[in-house]
């Protein structure tokens, strides 16, 4: 079946440090790929996505590429903040399904920002 | 912007209860999901729902049904709750992709 694979933490950064997330995943389709935050106390939101190979995806300053030749969706930031301390999930549905497949989590990454 | 509401925040219920977790969107979505959150886990998927009255099962369904009699809402039950159902759940929603999840249910069971 489909898994995703992403490093696991605490990950501890200094403010305006470069930030990477390593996500690898296994699926037998063409996935759809996700990443998800989720602040204290709330739900996840949805960071960004990419729907094919090749395609970045982008928002409040992070960025993930489909690289379907290592199969990977690594997260990056330039320069953290202390607002970005979250838990990080990479996230894949399978398109054959269509939306209503659920999707398929790794197991979240805690990032930890220090002043 | 889409709007997924859980009816409770935190829930304390009894072993052997039959426990009800209540969720509502409000964007006319077909797709709602049930998934659970434990620590070193992640996310799991419970049950999901493509259609009202339709329920397919997810990687966890046992010791789970769902409900859903109307588009909006979808219904998490616990029919005998046990102590490893203590967990984090969370309801999500969507027309296609991506899905739109409420802020959970912090559920514990003494």
């Amino acid at each position: 079946g489909d898994s995703v694979t992403q490093m696991e933490g605490p990950v501890t950064l200094s403010e305006e440090a470069f930030l990477t997330i390593n996500c690898t995943y296994t699926a037998t389709g063409y996935p759809s790929l996700f990443w998800y935050v989720q602040y204290p106390g709330e739900g996840l939101q949805l960071l960004l996505k990419a729907t094919k190979a090749d395609d970045k995806g982008s928002n409040k300053g992070f960025e993930a590429t489909y690289r379907k030749e290592t199969t990977s969706f690594h997260l990056e930031k330039g320069s953290v903040q202390v607002s970005d301390s979250a838990v990080y999930f990479c996230a894949l549905t399978d398109s054959v399904g269509g939306g209503a497949d659920g999707l398929t989590f790794g197991k979240g990454t805690h990032l930890i920002i220090q002043p | 912007d889409v709007k997924v509401t859980q009816s409770s925040r935190y829930l304390v219920k009894r072993t052997g209860e039959k426990v009800f977790l209540e969720c509502v969107q409000d964007m006319d979505h077909e797709n709602m999901f049930w998934y659970r959150q434990d620590p070193g886990l992640g996310l799991r998927l419970i049950y999901f729902s493509y259609d009202v009255k339709m329920k397919e099962k997810g990687d966890i369904p046992e010791g789970y049904s769902v409900s859903r009699e109307k588009k909006e809402r979808f219904s998490l039950i616990l029919e005998s709750a046990s102590t490893n159902q203590t967990s984090m759940y969370l309801c999500a929603s969507s027309r296609n992709q991506p899905q739109h999840f409420g802020d959970g249910t912090r559920l514990s069971i003494l």
